[in-house]
């Protein structure tokens, strides 16, 4: 069964510096890749996604990630954090054999100080 | 176009009784899905629904928890006879997978308290 891995359950910065969030996926011959974001008591947010095509995919807020099939890897990275940014998030598979469900990893809490 | 829309957005429930969690999916969104969040945990899948059938429930405890998605209204998550346990965000999501959209599209949640 696909599973998904945050390397990293709390990740503090501070603001202006880079960061980087890390997920890893079980390998699957096709996979959708996707980041959310949820800030507290709401729902969760689409960041940006991976379904095919370039390696690299930039999403909203600055954010960017890059897809590694060799490493099954799909890190997430802001070169300059913002205090707003400050907020969990989620890395998550769609397994195309399983209907399109989302299997999430554990969430990174990514707080940014001043 | 409004987005996903659950309601209650927060309830509280005694042991023994029911609860019923309601989502409206986006305009033109024919597939549901339904997740819990338990608390520091990540979203587990509970079910996928299509109108009127169940696609996959493979998520779904098998006992008191059940789901439904009617031709008209909106999908509904059941939970009979809550216990503690049950205490959690439950978020639904909806999608369109014409075109090769594949996004979900996530509701607030309803964060059910069990007492």
């Amino acid at each position: 069964a696909q599973s998904v891995t945050q390397l990293d359950s709390q990740v503090p910065v501070f603001e202006e510096a880079p960061v980087e969030l890390r997920c890893n996926y079980s390998s699957s011959v096709s996979v959708y890749l996707f980041w959310y974001v949820q800030y507290p008591n709401q729902g969760l947010q689409l960041l940006l996604k991976y379904l095919s095509g370039s390696t690299l995919v930039k999403g909203i807020n600055g954010f960017e990630a890059e897809f590694n099939k060799s490493q099954t890897s799909f890190h997430l990275r802001k070169p300059s954090v913002h205090i707003s940014d400050t907020a969990e998030y989620f890395c998550a598979v769609s397994d195309l054999n399983q209907g399109g469900k989302l299997i999430f990893g554990q969430g990174t809490e990514l707080s940014v100080k001043p | 176009n409004a987005g996903v829309m659950q309601n209650p957005r927060h309830l509280v429930r005694r042991r023994g009784q029911e609860a019923r969690l309601r989502c409206s999916p986006m305009k033109g969104h024919s597939h549901v899905y339904w997740y819990r969040q338990l608390p520091e945990e990540g979203l587990k899948f509970m079910v996928y629904l299509q109108k009127e059938n169940i696609i996959d429930e493979s998520g779904m405890p098998k006992e008191r928890f059940s789901a439904e998605f009617p031709k008209e209204g909106p999908s509904i998550l059941r939970i009979q006879q809550v216990v503690r346990g049950d205490s959690a965000a439950y978020f639904c999501a909806s999608a369109d997978y014409t075109g090769g959209q594949e996004t979900q599209y996530f509701g607030p949640g309803t964060r059910l308290l069990v007492l």
